[in-house]
């Protein structure tokens, strides 16, 4: 049961341009919901989360959109660079308050290359 | 702060031998997860913990694989006895209750041969 889903495994784009890397989710109780990265032979790393009061959030080159009423968010890098080639993550939370106690539902991950 | 540590980085073992990986997380950090990536099925969560104790184990597979969390600093994973379909990279991280995300180990690649 998929509880979020990516469904690009792949993505390819120029350096300097606009990545945009998409996330669905099916589960309403989902309140917090983060990006992570990951290259090759590493653990997975905090990229940037967007609590579900927020439709945006942005940090440097990366913003967060969510669309509650979709289910939908999206990670956009602009400009993008050749090290942003990574395995991206998406993951979403239910409250703390509820007896799953924080686990992380991930998506499959999308490869994402930013080629010269 | 040395992060979530975990050993072996990389394990090689014969079809039906026990396979035993070893978590360190974060000090201070109260929830400990184990997951495993495959290309089939992306990262999976096998078990998590809190405060030690074993709060959901519906991930893991097969009573082949067990978990342990001995104390606040230490975690287990064991396949006993392990099959070639147990090739993966394995994952811990932990998290403090109410504070953001998890922080995950550089993980361990198992192959079983």
């Amino acid at each position: 049961d998929q509880q979020v889903k990516q469904n690009s495994p792949s993505l390819s784009v120029q350096e300097g341009r606009i990545s945009i890397l998409n996330c669905d989710y099916t589960n309403s109780m989902f309140d917090y919901f983060l990006w992570y990265k990951k290259y090759p032979a590493e653990g997975p790393t905090f990229l940037i989360s967007i609590s579900s009061i927020k439709d945006k959030n942005e940090d440097g080159r990366f913003t967060v959109f969510l669309n509650k009423s979709a289910k939908h968010l999206s990670l956009h890098i602009v400009p993008s660079q050749p090290g942003d080639s990574a395995v991206y993550f998406c993951a979403a939370r239910k409250s703390d308050r509820g007896s799953t106690l924080g686990r992380l539902y991930f998506g499959r991950g999308t490869q994402l290359t930013v080629w010269p | 702060d040395a992060g979530v540590i975990q050993s072996p980085r990389h394990e090689v073992t014969e079809m039906g031998q026990e396979v035993t990986l070893r978590c360190k997380p974060i000090s201070g950090h109260n929830s400990l997860f184990w997951y495993r990536q495959t290309m089939m099925r992306g990262l999976e969560l096998l078990i998590y913990f809190n405060n030690n104790v074993p709060i959901d184990d519906s991930g893991m597979p097969e009573d082949r694989f067990s978990a342990k969390m001995p104390n606040a600093s230490f975690s287990t994973l064991k396949i006993q006895p392990s099959e070639p379909r147990d090739s993966a990279v394995y994952f811990c991280a932990s998290r403090k209750t109410g504070v953001g995300g998890y922080t995950f180990g550089s993980g361990t690649r198992l192959t079983v041969v």
